[in-house]
C-alpha cells in the first residue's frame, strides 16, 4: 500500500537537546512538507520541497531544518533554538507541488514532547 | 495576506441532524479551497475540494460550494452519524512561485452523539 509513514509516533526532548523526526513515502510525489500543529491554531507551515536537494522555509522555519537527499524522505529536525516545540508535527506529500487542485497527503503525525 | 476563518466548535449534534461548519476567506488572487479531516490520533485526509467559483465539491454526504461572491466555502451534511466526530480544516490555496502551499483555518470539532 502507497502511504506516508512518520516515527516515531511519541518522542521526548529533553532540554538543549536537537531531536530528529523522520519522514517517508512511497508515493512517488516530488514534493513534501512538514506542518506543525497546536491546540486552537490549526497546521502552520515549517519547510517544504518540491525537488530533491532543494528545499524552502515556511511560516515558522525558526528553530528546525531539514535534509531532502532522497525523493521518498523528509526528516524534520527540532533543534535546541526553538524554544516551545511542544506540538504534533505532520508530514504531507503532493504529486509535484505545482497544480491548483493538487491533493497534499498526509501521515499519522509525531507527538513531540519536552521533558 | 491569506487567511481562513472558521466557526468555533465544538459542535454537539444528535446523530441524523443537519450540520453546518462555517468557512469565509481572505485572499490575495484567485484561491482553490479544501476541507479536511481529523479523526483523533491521526493525520489529515482530504474531504473535498473545489477549485473555482460556483465548484461544488461532495464527498460521504459532505458538500461545499465555492461562493466568490461571499468569500465563503460552507461544509454540509443533510445527515449526521456518529463516525463522523472528528475535526474539519477549511483550507486554501493560492498558486504562487512558493509550491503548493495550504493556508488553514484553526479547525473545527464535530462530536455527534446517539
Amino acid at each position: 500500500d502507497g502511504g506516508i509513514t512518520q516515527s516515531p509516533k511519541y518522542l521526548f526532548r529533553k532540554e538543549g537537546q536537537n531531536v530528529t523526526l523522520s519522514c517517508e513515502q512511497n508515493l512517488n510525489h516530488d514534493a513534501m512538507y512538514w506542518y506543525r500543529q497546536d491546540p486552537g491554531q490549526g497546521l502552520r507551515l515549517i519547510y517544504y520541497s518540491q525537488i530533491v536537494n532543494d528545499f524552502q522555509k515556511g511560516d515558522i522555519a525558526e528553530g528546525y531544518s531539514v535534509s531532502r537527499e532522497k525523493k521518498e524522505s523528509f526528516p524534520l529536525t527540532v533543534t535546541s533554538a526553538q524554544k516551545n516545540p511542544t506540538a504534533f508535527y505532520l508530514c504531507a506529500s503532493s504529486i509535484n507541488g505545482i497544480d491548483r487542485g493538487e491533493t497534499q497527503y498526509f501521515g499519522p503525525g509525531t507527538r513531540l514532547l519536552v521533558l | 495576506g491569506n487567511s481562513v476563518t472558521q466557526m468555533e466548535g465544538p459542535v454537539t449534534l444528535s446523530e441524523e441532524a443537519f450540520l453546518t461548519i462555517n468557512c469565509t476567506y481572505t485572499a490575495t488572487g484567485y484561491p482553490s479551497l479544501f476541507w479536511y479531516v481529523q479523526y483523533p490520533g491521526e493525520g489529515l485526509q482530504l474531504l473535498l475540494k473545489a477549485t473555482k467559483a460556483d465548484d461544488k465539491g461532495s464527498n460521504k454526504g459532505f458538500e461545499a460550494t465555492y461562493r466568490k461572491e461571499t468569500t465563503s466555502f460552507h461544509l454540509e451534511k443533510g445527515s449526521v452519524q456518529v463516525s463522523d466526530s472528528a475535526v474539519y480544516f477549511c483550507a486554501l490555496r493560492i498558486l504562487t512561485g512558493g509550491g503548493n502551499k495550504l493556508t488553514f483555518g484553526t479547525g473545527t470539532q464535530l462530536k455527534v452523539e446517539l
